[in-house]
């Protein structure tokens, strides 16, 4: 199965300020999901990238707060931009690659302060 | 709206004690249901997935059942090292609005094996 390296893995941001986390994969794949975990929470699915269009938002979740870029088959961003306290979780990159499924890089977490 | 509701919250058993964790869910259509391991300060790390109702997989002293309302993750003779949390997530034929191949998740099982 395909490894993403994620970066950072953790990081501390003043509020109104923005962070950009990186996936990075080993393989080429179609699409990527960025998912948040806030505390307690399950995780949330954030948007779907796919490379050569626009990422597809879920409902509760803006581009202009989350701007994704996905510039090629193995590396997509997420910004946090404007960021509160709220929006204190981890975020998380996950490919398909067909069956069995979906895996999973090790996360951001991500504290505002 | 899919939903995946897991129980319980968390479980405490002694090392040996077997036990099942559920993972009930509604979904317009079901294309897969997963389970996943999520340890302290990782992504959740895959262990099944199930297509259809009376489905059933095993990895050492894990294993999965599928029925049309829930899923059900048995563990049998538990070592310390199976503590984790456990996530159960759905992926279904029709999503409104957003992507079409996210997943849902519940809130996990946060599984404790005392030596």
């Amino acid at each position: 199965s395909a490894v993403i390296s994620q970066k950072p893995s953790r990081d501390i941001c003043q509020r109104g300020t923005s962070l950009t986390i990186q996936c990075q994969v080993d393989s080429q794949v179609t699409m990527m999901f960025w998912y948040r975990q806030q505390p307690g929470q399950s995780l949330t699915l954030i948007a779907t990238a796919n490379q050569g269009s626009e990422a597809t938002y879920e409902s509760g979740f803006v581009i202009d707060k989350f701007p994704i870029s996905r510039p090629n088959l193995t590396f997509s961003t997420l910004t946090v931009s404007n960021m509160s306290p709220e929006d204190s979780s981890i975020y998380l990159c996950s490919v398909v690659e067909g069956r069995p499924g979906y895996t999973f890089g090790s996360g951001t977490r991500l504290t505002v302060v | 709206e899919d939903q995946v509701t897991q129980s319980p919250e968390a479980l405490r058993l002694q090392e040996g004690e077997s036990s099942s964790l559920n993972c009930s869910y509604t979904v317009s259509g079901l294309r897969g249901l997963f389970w996943y391991r999520q340890d302290p300060g990782k992504g959740p790390e895959f262990l099944f997935t199930l297509y259809s109702a009376g489905e059933e997989k095993e990895k050492e002293r894990l294993k999965a059942t599928l029925t049309k309302k829930e899923s059900f993750l048995h563990i049998t003779a538990p070592k310390p090292e199976d503590s984790a949390t456990y996530l159960c997530a759905v992926q279904a034929v029709f999503r409104s609005g957003g992507g079409a191949d996210g997943l849902t998740f519940g809130k996990g099982t946060h599984l404790i094996i005392q030596p």
